[in-house]
This record gives C-alpha cells, sequence and structure tokens, in this order.
C-alpha cells in the first residue's frame, strides 16, 4: 500500500535554513502537498508542486521533487521562531476512491 | 479554519458511551473527509464522502460510522466509544478527489474517552 515517510525530527537555530525530506510511494501522484499544523490548530496547506515540476519557491518556502527516487523536500530560508511547527507531506495516489494520504509529520523546532 | 466548522471543539466522554461529531461547511465542496490524529501517527482517514447521500471507508473506519445527509454536513458517530478513539479528529473538504488546491481542514475535536 501506499506509504508516505518523514524524519520526525528536527531542530535548527534561528536565522538557519530548515530541510524537511519525504519520500512517497505512488509515482503517478499528480500532486504533492506540505501541510503546517501549530500547536493545537489544524492544518493549513502551505504549498503544493505539480509533479511536471522539480522545484516550486515562494517566499521563503522552497519545494523540491525528484520523481525518479519519489522525494520531496521543503526547505525554509531563515528560519524562525513562528516557524516551530509540525509538517506533514501528502500526496493523493491517481487512482479512484482515495483520499490524501499523510506522512507522519515532522517536528520542527527552532531555538533563538 | 474559515468554511469548516466542527462541532464539538472538546469532549470526554465514558466507555460504551456514544457520540456525534458534526462537520459543517459553507464552500459548497463535494468532498468531505473524517480523519483522526494520534502522536506519532499522522492524520489516518476514518471514512470520506464524495458527494451528497454517499460515504465510503478510509484507512481506519472500525467503531465509526458517517453520514452525509446534507451536502454541507458531515457526521462522524461512536455508537460505543473505547478508550482506543480518544483522539483529536479532523474534518476535512476538497472540490475534488485531486484538487491542486489540496483540502482545508476545520480546527479538530479533541475527544478524550475514560
Amino acid at each position: 500500500g501506499e506509504d508516505v515517510e518523514q524524519s520526525l525530527f528536527l531542530s535548527v537555530r534561528e536565522g538557519d535554513s530548515s530541510v524537511i525530506n519525504c519520500t512517497y510511494t505512488d509515482s503517478s501522484s499528480t500532486y504533492l502537498y506540505w501541510y503546517k499544523q501549530e500547536p493545537g490548530a489544524g492544518l493549513q496547506l502551505l504549498t503544493y508542486i505539480f509533479s511536471n515540476m522539480d522545484m516550486k519557491q515562494d517566499q521563503r518556502l522552497t519545494v523540491l521533487l525528484n520523481k525518479k527516487d519519489k522525494h520531496l523536500s521543503l526547505r525554509i530560508a531563515d528560519t524562525q521562531t513562528g516557524d516551530s511547527a509540525i509538517y506533514f507531506c501528502a500526496e493523493i495516489p491517481n487512482q479512484a476512491g482515495t483520499a490524501l494520504i499523510f506522512g507522519k509529520g515532522t517536528t520542527l523546532s527552532v531555538s533563538s | 479554519n474559515a468554511g469548516v466548522t466542527q462541532t464539538p471543539k472538546f469532549r470526554v466522554l465514558k466507555t460504551g458511551q456514544s457520540m456525534t461529531l458534526l462537520c459543517a461547511q459553507d464552500m459548497n465542496h463535494e468532498y468531505m473527509y473524517w480523519y483522526r490524529q494520534d502522536p506519532g501517527m499522522g492524520l489516518r482517514l476514518i471514512h470520506y464522502s464524495v458527494g451528497e447521500g454517499t460515504t465510503a471507508k478510509g484507512e481506519v473506519p472500525d467503531g465509526y460510522n458517517v453520514s452525509r445527509l446534507k451536502k454541507q454536513n458531515f457526521l462522524l458517530g461512536l455508537e460505543s466509544a473505547a478508550p482506543s478513539q480518544t483522539s483529536v479528529y479532523f474534518c476535512a473538504i476538497s472540490p475534488g478527489q485531486r484538487a491542486n488546491y489540496g483540502y482545508t481542514f476545520g480546527s479538530g475535536t479533541r475527544l478524550t474517552v475514560v
């Protein structure tokens, strides 16, 4: 079955770059997503990338997609304490009757 | 979160009690989903609906039932609550299966079964 893998924890210092990695299993997934969850809150869509793209940049966020290796990464430049949260990688397999499949989430801790 | 309202926000149940969680949306989306979130497990799909009057099982459907009698509401029921159902429950909506906007999530219901 489908599975999305992420490392569970990442700790960085304020001002550094953070890189959160994810591997997914369905090579036919059309869209891949990054969600952010702040403590006690729901999930917010951070960014997404279409499968025919290698990279997408949005202000401090850069998403890299390596379809050959089924590897997705999220880079946060100039990480701030407000970026401390859980980050989820997610995919929708390209088959009928499926829904977003999430990784277990990476907890990003930013120290000042 | 805008467009998706979950009630209640918190609830404590005794083992064996029943309850219904309500998800209401005002975005006129066809697809609605119920997920549960447990520490270290990420989000797992319980049930989902692709339109009014339809429901389907997700990854972890046992112990739950759902109904989508109206397009804007998706109800999740626990007939006989068990401690293993202690979790945070999230409702999500989307305009289609592979929407390029992803899903819109509610703020969650924190359920404790004692």
